[in-house]
């Protein structure tokens, strides 16, 4: 079975500061994994995607994550935070399967940027 | 380009109530899903709607239902509502099925009393 795992339910960082959010996954093959974000009382923004190309994937905002396939890690980086990126962050992962493509979401990491 | 959008923005029904939520699909977009978004957790697939069929079901009841119209537009309908099913809803819209992101709307809140 397909699953993601958000290593931290809540980090806190300051304005400036490299922010890291963790997401480990397992799955049977390689799965197309995704990083949502989600402001208060709004929908859900993709953020990025990993579809099997390069392992360094480049998002919207400044983020970016890379596949490591051996770790079964996801992880989404930002080399510097700003106030405006708190917010709740979902590592998803697409398992494809029954040629539909269900997502299937962590629990979430609540971001908190202080100045 | 349209995005995604659903009606109302915000529901109140009492228990063993029947509700409707309606989503516009993306322009461009034929594959509608549903997400039940409960309170601090991270949204659980309903079912998924592919050229007006029911193309996946997540583990949810069958008093969860729903269509897809011509025009790719949506609707979830919940019967006998329970207290658990008060939460966020959110649907989705893609190209084709499989294979690509999916766009999300901002969602329908539902309270159940």
């Amino acid at each position: 079975a397909q699953s993601v795992t958000q290593l931290d339910s809540h980090v806190s960082v300051s304005e400036g500061t490299p922010v890291l959010l963790r997401c480990n996954y397992s799955s049977s093959y390689s799965p197309s994994l995704f990083w949502y974000v989600q402001h208060p009382n709004k929908g859900l923004q993709l953020l990025l995607k990993y579809t099997s190309a390069a392992t360094l994937v480049k998002g919207i905002n400044g983020f970016e994550a890379e596949f490591k396939k051996s770790e079964t890690s996801f992880h989404l980086t930002k080399p510097s935070a700003h106030m405006s990126d708190a917010a709740e962050y979902f590592c998803v992962v697409s398992p494809l399967s029954g040629g539909y493509n269900k997502l299937i979401f962590g629990a979430g990491t609540r971001l908190a940027v202080h100045p | 380009e349209t995005g995604v959008t659903q009606s109302p923005t915000h529901l109140i029904k009492t228990r063993g109530q029947q509700v409707t939520l309606r989503c516009s699909s993306q322009s461009g977009h034929n594959t509608v899903s549903w997400y039940q978004q409960a309170l601090g957790q991270g949204p659980q697939f309903i079912f998924q709607y592919y050229r007006e069929e029911e193309n996946g079901r997540g583990n949810f009841p069958p008093r969860f239902s729903g269509l897809q119209f011509p025009n790719y537009s949506s609707e979830l309908n919940v019967n006998a509502l329970e207290l658990d099913d008060s939460a966020l809803y959110l649907c989705a819209s893609s190209r084709d099925g499989g294979g690509y992101e999916q766009y999300f709307g901002p969602g329908t809140r539902l309270t159940v009393t």
